[in-house]
């Protein structure tokens, strides 16, 4: 089946600890894109990607890191520089970038501060 | 600012109530309204995109309207399992293709 897989769906952080979210897509789509979801909040862009090799900075950037090497591929790392790290953390995907391009949900990972 | 207003936060309803949630917007030169579902733990579930005011669009017990200002997801006879919460976004002219997303309404539908 077609789809967005996210793992792991928990993980933990000690502090001074970088960490990296998976994110496959199977779908073929050209845009990728990292959400944070906080209580009460809207879902807030991270990064974004519209094409291998090229990604920018989404509203909440500060402490976190992208690769695009790979089409299906765009893992997220946690660096030890987020103090607040712990979020619901979603990626998605989209044929290309535009308001007729649905984006689609991996199920999510929970991040912890240990 | 650019921003999504989703009310109420949350909503009760008994099995067979029917109601709506709002998601208001202050964005200039729209280019499309999403509404999505989104169950506990999990990722947001595409529903509906509108694109121009007018615009009605309609899934078994859901029916999204688009106003210049905003949109309601109008909810006929409801069931429990149609319990979630129901989250908003929008993009516009110069939101260089990224979305902004309100903040969900969470619906809780008691048998």
């Amino acid at each position: 089946d077609g789809g967005i897989t996210q793992s792991p769906k928990y993980l933990f952080r000690k502090e001074g600890q970088n960490v990296t979210l998976s994110c496959e897509q199977n779908l073929n789509h050209d845009a990728m894109y990292w959400y944070r979801q906080d209580p009460g909040q809207g879902l807030r862009l991270i990064y974004y990607s519209q094409i291998v090799n090229d990604f920018q900075k989404g509203d909440i950037a500060e402490g976190y890191s992208v690769s695009r090497e790979k089409k299906e591929s765009f893992p997220l790392t946690v660096t030890s520089a987020q103090k607040n790290p712990t979020a619901f953390y979603l990626c998605a995907s989209s044929p290309t970038g535009g308001a007729r391009n649905i984006q689609y949900f991996g199920a999510g990972t929970r991040l912890s501060v240990l | 600012e650019d921003q999504v207003t989703q009310s109420p936060e949350a909503l009760r309803l008994q099995e067979g109530e029917s109601s709506s949630l709002n998601c208001s917007y202050t964005v200039s030169g729209l280019r499309g309204l999403f509404w999505y579902r989104q169950d506990p733990g999990k990722g947001p579930e595409f529903l509906f995109t509108l694109y121009s005011a007018g615009e009605e669009k309609e899934k078994e017990r859901l029916k999204a309207t688009l106003t210049k200002k905003e949109s309601f997801l109008h909810i006929t006879a409801p069931k429990p399992e149609d319990s979630a919460t129901y989250l908003c976004a929008v993009e516009y002219r110069d939101s260089n293709y990224q979305l902004i997303w309100g903040a969900g309404t969470k619906l809780i539908i008691k048998p």
